[in-house]
């Protein structure tokens, strides 16, 4: 089956600095992959995603990449904002969608 | 309009015991799923339900964890002998179908003593 690691698990940094978030996934087959972030004591939201036809998608402060060669995709926070404090996890599907797996997740820090 | 809810939202039972925590998707979603996330750690797949197809059990941990969908609404995940190691939270996520966006409900957090 999917095997998705996330790297890293804590990140802290300035804000106004940016934050860069990596996942590796296992299966060629997979190509949806979405970003979740949790605020402490909230459910999951997504706050984007990307398929496996393009490459980088952008939603004003966050973009993210995806190699499909290499099997990875990474979210990019700029002018991180005290807001940005959460737990995020990326995941990765297939078309079915039957099943999402999940990254542990990465606990980011914005520090004002 | 309405999200995804969860019932109850907090559940404490004695270790042996049997749990039924319920789900409610928004209207129209046809795939449910079921997750748990353990304290600090990520979500764990636990079953996906499509429409009125046989649904995917495949990441059930062990045969005292079952769960049903109703009229292809509402779900009902029973945990049956209950263990320590079944403390978690327990979450449901809906979506129109297969790989779109998840809304998530708020989640039960189960506490086995």
């Amino acid at each position: 089956g999917e095997n998705v690691e996330q790297h890293p698990s804590t990140l802290s940094v300035q804000e106004g600095d940016s934050a860069v978030i990596k996942c590796t996934y296992s299966d060629s087959a997979s190509n949806y992959f979405p970003w979740y972030k949790q605020e402490l004591g909230k459910r999951p939201q997504l706050i984007i995603d990307i398929r496996s036809n393009v490459g980088e998608k952008k939603d004003q402060r966050i973009a993210v990449t995806l190699n499909k060669t290499a099997k990875h995709f990474s979210l990019h926070i700029t002018e991180t904002q005290p807001e940005d404090s959460a737990v995020y996890f990326c995941a990765a599907s297939t078309n079915t969608g039957n099943q999402f797996y999940f990254g542990t997740g990465t606990s980011l820090t914005v520090i004002p | 309009g309405a999200g995804v809810s969860q019932s109850p939202s907090n559940k404490v039972t004695e270790k042996g015991k049997d749990v039924e925590l319920r789900c409610d998707p928004i209207s129209g979603h046809t795939a449910l799923y079921w997750y748990r996330q353990s304290l600090g750690q990520g979500l764990e797949f636990l079953i996906y339900f499509q429409g009125n197809s046989a649904p995917d059990k495949s990441g059930l941990p062990s045969d005292r964890f079952s769960a049903e969908r109703t009229g292809g609404s509402v779900s009902t995940l029973t945990i049956q002998r209950t263990q320590q190691e079944d403390s978690a939270v327990y979450l449901c996520a809906s979506s129109y179908s297969g790989p779109l966006e998840q809304y998530f409900g708020p989640g039960t957090r189960l506490t086995v003593t």
